[in-house]
């Protein structure tokens, strides 16, 4: 059954220190998101790649964000330093691209809780 | 810009009822529109999709939804509900680069 996987599940981390959170993509899949889920915010698109290449990233800060694909298996979302206010669900999700690229379908991660003290 | 705009916050329906969950989107092309369910704790799960064709679609779980161009909208209907459809329902939209941006979402509880 294939899925996206996300590690952690759950994080709870001190203010100023440095979170890395991994996801890997379903096999064969070539676009990658990353969310971040608040109640306050909803669903905030952070990055997205396509074939590994970051596609937009204009929805992180870019100060403390970082996001990366290593390979095609692996995706990263680095926050350094950590705030309170990062404090949320990070999901992320993968979809295969092709021919027309607004039907890429996106398939969710379960995510990753991130909690800020 | 594009945008997903979901009217209801929170909507409560008897069990066995219909539902109809509103969802409206700006978009100057043809969109391609999502809806998903998110259960409590879990991630997002694709209900269906439109990308183009007949303007109704049939998903999983018994849902379907209408595309209509002249409003704008595509609204997500049942015709009866079962407790188990309890959770956050988000309407989406994907842009001509495959970004997909979503609504806020609407919480849907079941009254017994």
């Amino acid at each position: 059954d294939a899925r996206v996987t996300q590690t952690p599940r759950h994080k709870v981390t001190e203010m100023g220190q440095e979170v890395t959170m991994r996801c890997q993509p379903i096999l064969g899949h070539n676009t990658v998101f990353w969310y971040r889920q608040t109640m306050m915010q909803g669903l905030e698109l952070l990055a997205y790649f396509r074939n590994r290449a970051p596609l937009d990233d204009s929805g992180m800060p870019k100060d403390r964000f970082s996001a990366e694909m290593p390979d095609a298996t692996l995706a990263t979302l680095k926050i350094q330093p950590s705030e309170p206010r990062d404090s949320a669900v990070y999901f992320c999700a993968s979809g295969l691209t092709t021919g027309s690229s607004r039907n890429t379908e996106a398939f969710f991660g379960q995510g990753t809780r991130l909690t800020v003290v | 810009a594009q945008s997903v705009t979901q009217p209801d916050i929170h909507i409560t329906v008897s069990e066995g009822a219909s539902l109809e969950l509103r969802c409206n989107y700006s978009y100057g092309a043809t969109p391609y529109l999502f809806w998903y369910v998110q259960s409590p704790g879990q991630g997002l799960q694709l209900l269906l999709k439109y990308f183009s064709g007949d303007t109704l679609v049939q998903g999983i779980k018994g849902f379907e939804a209408e595309f209509k161009r002249s409003q704008s909208s595509f609204n997500l209907r049942k015709p009866s509900v079962h407790w188990s459809d309890a959770a956050e329902y988000f309407c989406a939209v994907a842009t001509s680069a495959s970004k997909i941006i979503f609504g806020s979402g609407t919480r849907l509880s079941i009254r017994p």
